[in-house]
């Protein structure tokens, strides 16, 4: 089955400044990879997302990219706020499984102000 | 406005006990999905439901049940509480079996004790 590995697992930035999360998967025909983000204490939200058919991404700060020979995606967050602070998690989804994600484990995000 | 609940969002509970935790989605979703977050394993998926009369089992399905009598609810039973199931519990759903968003419900904070 899929399996997908994500770094760093912790990531400290200045306000202001760039933050990048990496994912690789390990699944060829995975073909969507969704991007959650997670306050302490409340749900996982959706910000960004991409389908293989692209290669990248972007809505305002953030966007993603996507590498399919090399088998991994990125999140790239640009002037970065205190309000970003949080938990991110990638995922990729294989057709063949029918909507199931496998998670990475996740990047807690500090921006220092 | 259609969403995704949760209840009850905290359950303190003893070892041994059923406890039966609620989802409930009004958006007419097909898909739903039970997961659990724990510290350094991120989201792990416990079972999944395409449809009414529909289950399946996830990665950590050992000790949970489910069953899907209706569209909305797809409620997650553990058969005798243990305590390493002391953990936050996520519902989710998404509208169909293809490369679709999976939207997260509120959460359920369970401790066995």
């Amino acid at each position: 089955g899929e399996n997908v590995e994500q770094h760093p697992s912790t990531l400290s930035v200045q306000e202001g400044d760039s933050a990048v999360i990496k994912c690789t998967y390990s699944d060829s025909a995975s073909n969507y990879f969704p991007w959650y983000k997670q306050e302490l204490g409340k749900r996982p939200q959706l910000i960004i997302d991409i389908r293989s058919n692209v290669g990248e991404k972007k809505d305002q700060r953030i966007a993603v990219t996507l590498n399919k020979t090399a088998k991994h995606f990125s999140l790239h967050i640009t002037e970065t706020q205190p309000e970003d602070s949080a938990v991110y998690f990638c995922a990729a989804s294989p057709p063949y499984n029918f909507n199931k994600f496998y998670f990475g484990s996740g990047t807690k995000l500090n921006v220092k102000p | 406005d259609a969403e995704i609940t949760q209840s009850p969002r905290h359950k303190i509970t003893e070892t041994g006990r059923q406890v039966t935790l609620a989802c409930h989605q009004t958006w007419n979703h097909n898909n739903m999905f039970w997961y659990r977050q724990d510290l350094g394993h991120g989201l792990r998926l416990i079972h999944y439901s395409y449809g009414v009369q529909d289950t399946n089992k996830g990665e950590v399905s050992d000790g949970y049940s489910v069953s899907r009598s209706n569209t909305e609810d797809l409620p997650l039973t553990l058969e005798s509480a243990a305590s390493s199931q002391t953990s936050v519990y996520f519902c989710a759903s998404s509208e169909t079996e293809w490369t679709d968003t999976q939207y997260f419900g509120p959460g359920t904070r369970l401790t066995v004790l």
